[in-house]
């Protein structure tokens, strides 16, 4: 069975400032690995992807993630970080099922 | 590419009514998901098709809930009769490839569901 914890249920930040979202995963087999971000009353839209390669990836609106295999974690990050940013952002997996598991997402709120 | 089309947006029902959405996935996605997404969490699957072909419903509840998606494009997702606790955000999502890759999906915006 595979697995995703995201830490931090919410990100207080402000504007300008850099951001790091947390996510940690479990699976007995090689994973994919995925970031997706959900605007209110939206759907999801992916952000980015690690499928194999480089463990640094970039993504869309400035994001990027690094995928550690050792600690077993995908944390995603941004250098500085806008008022649009704010949504939930979720972490997903699929490895061995083939079928992603999301995590319980986390709020990242970015203040003026 | 036009996007993941879903519809209604929001409904709001009696319990033990009858409901039903509909999705219309990107053109050439053969893979169809339909997800469940409660208050506060992240998207839980409910059923996947590829092409017209069901083959992950293991989290349906198949007492109440049902699917189709007749001619592998579009489909509906039904509940009767709906209870109190089907009140969630009904996401549908497509993806073009298959394998470990399904992850990269492409939703659409939802249907939120209020059972009162």
């Amino acid at each position: 069975a595979q697995s995703v914890t995201q830490l931090d249920s919410q990100v207080p930040v402000f504007e300008e400032a850099p951001v790091e979202l947390r996510c940690n995963y479990s699976s007995s087999v090689s994973v994919y690995l995925f970031w997706y971000v959900q605007y209110p009353n939206q759907g999801l839209q992916l952000l980015l992807k690690y499928l194999s390669g480089s463990t640094l990836v970039k993504g869309i609106n400035g994001f990027e993630a690094e995928f550690n295999k050792s600690q077993t974690s995908f944390h995603l990050r941004k250098p500085s970080v806008h008022i649009s940013d704010t949504a939930e952002y979720f972490c997903a997996v699929s490895g061995g099922s083939y079928i992603p598991t999301f995590g319980r997402g986390t709020s990242l709120i970015v203040h003026p | 590419e036009a996007g993941v089309v879903q519809s209604p947006r929001y409904k709001i029902i009696e319990k033990k009514q009858p409901v039903a959405f509909w999705c219309n996935p990107i053109s050439g996605h053969n893979t169809l998901y339909w997800y469940r997404q409660n208050l506060g969490q992240g998207p839980e699957l409910l059923i996947r098709y590829e092409n017209e072909e069901a083959v992950d419903d293991s989290q349906l509840p198949k007492d109440r809930f049902s699917a189709e998606r007749l001619k592998g494009v579009d489909s509906t997702l039904k509940i009767q009769p709906a209870e109190l606790g089907d009140s969630a955000v009904y996401l549908c999502a497509s993806s073009r490839v298959s394998g470990r890759a399904m992850g990269e999906q492409y939703f659409g915006p939802g249907t939120r569901l209020t059972v009162t």
